[in-house]
């Protein structure tokens, strides 16, 4: 089955600064999916990786897919309190429309 | 907006007790939803797969008549957790997909349940 690993696990950053957020899959990535969730709620979609080379940028957070290395990095820019949250990637199995399988998360905490 | 919404957010309940979650699809009909489980500081594992008008497709490991699920519209899907224990405590989140290529989930709030 498929796995995603996510590194680092958890990231504490100081406002204003940059990081970046790696998601690598033991398979074939069909489409790769960044989420961010706050502790105890739901999942917010934040982007949508479908192809090598992609890459995407929502305000100050920018997604890529390296699609030979089976790897998306998120990278965000100028790091605010806001920002602070879980992050996690979701792949598709096997095939689009069934269930993502999701990494494990990544902790960013910003500190002001 | 919410594209779907799960209801209720939060329940307490005595051990023994009957739990239902309803998931409603809010702005597409959803033919397939999901069903995730997540614990404190882990990700979302994968429950089952409710499917409309047919039975749901579990898990490995998970128990069918522990976690019943219907889906009986386009737009709702009910997980009830039956006669729950503490050891059910825990953190639901469903989510719905659309149709056709690849489409993101959108997931409903969860509902954190704790059984005393």
């Amino acid at each position: 089955s498929q796995e995603l690993e996510q590194s680092p696990q958890s990231l504490i950053v100081q406002e204003g600064k940059n990081l970046t957020i790696n998601c690598t899959s033991s398979k074939t990535l069909y489409g790769l999916y960044w989420y961010k969730q706050k502790y105890g709620e739901g999942l917010i979609f934040l982007m949508m990786l479908q192809k090598g080379g992609e890459e995407k940028s929502h305000e100050k957070i920018t997604a890529k897919l390296d699609e030979k290395k089976q790897q998306s990095s998120l990278h965000i820019t100028a790091s605010q309190p806001s920002h602070a949250g879980i992050y996690l990637c979701g792949a598709d199995n096997y095939q689009a429309g069934t269930a993502l399988i999701f990494g494990k998360g990544t902790t960013l905490s910003v500190s002001s | 907006g919410a594209v779907v919404s799960q209801h209720p957010s939060w329940v307490i309940c005595k051990s023994g007790t009957s739990v239902k979650i309803e998931c409603r699809s809010l702005d597409f009909q959803a033919t397939t939803m999901f069903w995730y489980r997540q614990f404190p500081k882990q990700s979302l594992m994968l429950m089952a797969t409710s499917n409309e008008g047919s039975k749901a497709t579990y898990e490995q490991g998970v128990e069918k008549d522990k976690f019943l699920i219907n889906h009986a519209s386009l737009t709702l899907s009910t997980l009830t957790v039956t006669s729950a224990h503490p050891e059910d405590s825990s953190f639901y989140i469903c989510s719905a997909r659309k149709t056709g290529g690849n489409q993101p989930q959108h997931f409903g709030d969860g509902t954190r349940l704790s059984i005393l």
